[in-house]
C-alpha cells in the first residue's frame, strides 16, 4: 500500500530552525516528482517545493526561496524540508505529496505535520 | 505576482449543477488540476490535465477550458460534495501556484 507519513512538526520560536521528515512507503521516492505543500490554519492550500523526477531539478516558492531546502534521500526512501528563518507566517500544516503516473498530479498526499511559529 | 482567482464560495441545492470557476492569464498554455479537500483531510485529486477523471472519481466531476478561465462542474451535486476546492496550474514560467479556493455548499 502506498504511503506518504510526514514527521516533524513543532512549535518553533521566530528565526529558528526546524527539519521536517516525510517517509514513503509501497513505492520509490526517486520514481516520482514529489512536493511540500502547506496550509496555514483557515487558509487555502500553498506550494512549497518539489524535485522533479525526471531531471533532479528543484523548484521554491518565491515565499520561501532561500530559506527552505527540499532534498531526498534514497537510501531511506524518504524527503526532506529544512527550515531556516522561520516566520511566524510559516505557521502551517506541511503536506508532502507526489505525482501519480499519466499525468497525475499531486495525486497521493500524507496527512501533514503542523508547524507553529511563535515567541 | 500571477494568481488564479477563484469565488470563495458558491451554494448549490442537492441535485444541481455547481460551477466553480479559476481565472489566470496562463490558462491557455498550463494544464488545471482540481482538488477536493473535505474538512479536517488531504486534498484529493478530481480532475486533472484540464478535463481528465482520476480512476475512482464520480462521473459528475468534469472540467473544462474556455480562453483564461477553467471551470470545475459537479452535475448533480450531492451532499456529501460539500467542501473546498482548489484549482492548480503554474505561471508562464512554470511556477506552480494554487487558486484561493472555493468553498461549496450543497443545501
Amino acid at each position: 500500500e502506498m504511503q506518504l507519513e510526514e514527521s516533524g512538526g513543532a512549535v518553533v520560536q521566530p528565526g529558528g530552525s526546524l527539519r521536517l521528515s516525510c517517509i514513503a512507503s509501497g513505492f520509490n521516492l526517486d520514481d516520482y516528482t514529489v512536493h511540500w505543500v502547506r496550509q496555514a490554519p483557515g487558509k487555502g492550500l500553498e506550494w512549497v517545493s518539489l524535485i522533479n523526477s525526471d531531471d533532479g531539478k528543484i523548484y521554491y516558492a518565491d515565499s520561501v526561496k532561500g530559506r527552505f531546502t527540499i532534498s531526498r534521500d534514497i537510501s531511506k526512501n524518504s524527503l526532506y524540508l529544512q527550515m531556516d528563518g522561520l516566520r511566524t507566517e510559516d505557521t502551517a500544516l506541511y503536506y508532502c505529496a507526489r505525482d501519480g503516473d499519466s499525468g497525475y498530479v499531486l495525486a497521493y498526499w500524507g496527512q501533514g505535520t503542523l508547524v507553529t511559529v511563535s515567541s | 505576482s500571477y494568481e488564479l482567482t477563484q469565488p470563495p464560495s458558491v451554494s448549490v441545492s442537492p441535485g444541481q449543477t455547481a460551477r466553480i470557476p479559476c481565472s489566470g492569464d496562463a490558462l491557455p498554455k498550463k494544464y488545471v488540476y482540481w482538488y477536493q479537500q473535505k474538512s479536517g483531510r488531504a486534498p484529493v485529486l478530481v480532475i486533472y490535465e484540464d478535463n481528465k477523471r482520476p480512476s475512482g472519481i464520480p462521473e459528475r466531476f468534469s472540467g473544462s477550458t474556455s480562453g483564461t478561465t477553467a471551470t470545475l462542474t459537479i452535475g448533480g451535486a450531492q451532499v456529501e460534495d460539500k467542501a473546498d476546492y482548489y484549482c492548480y496550474s503554474a505561471d508562464s514560467s512554470g511556477n506552480p501556484i494554487f487558486g484561493g479556493g472555493t468553498e461549496l455548499t450543497v443545501l
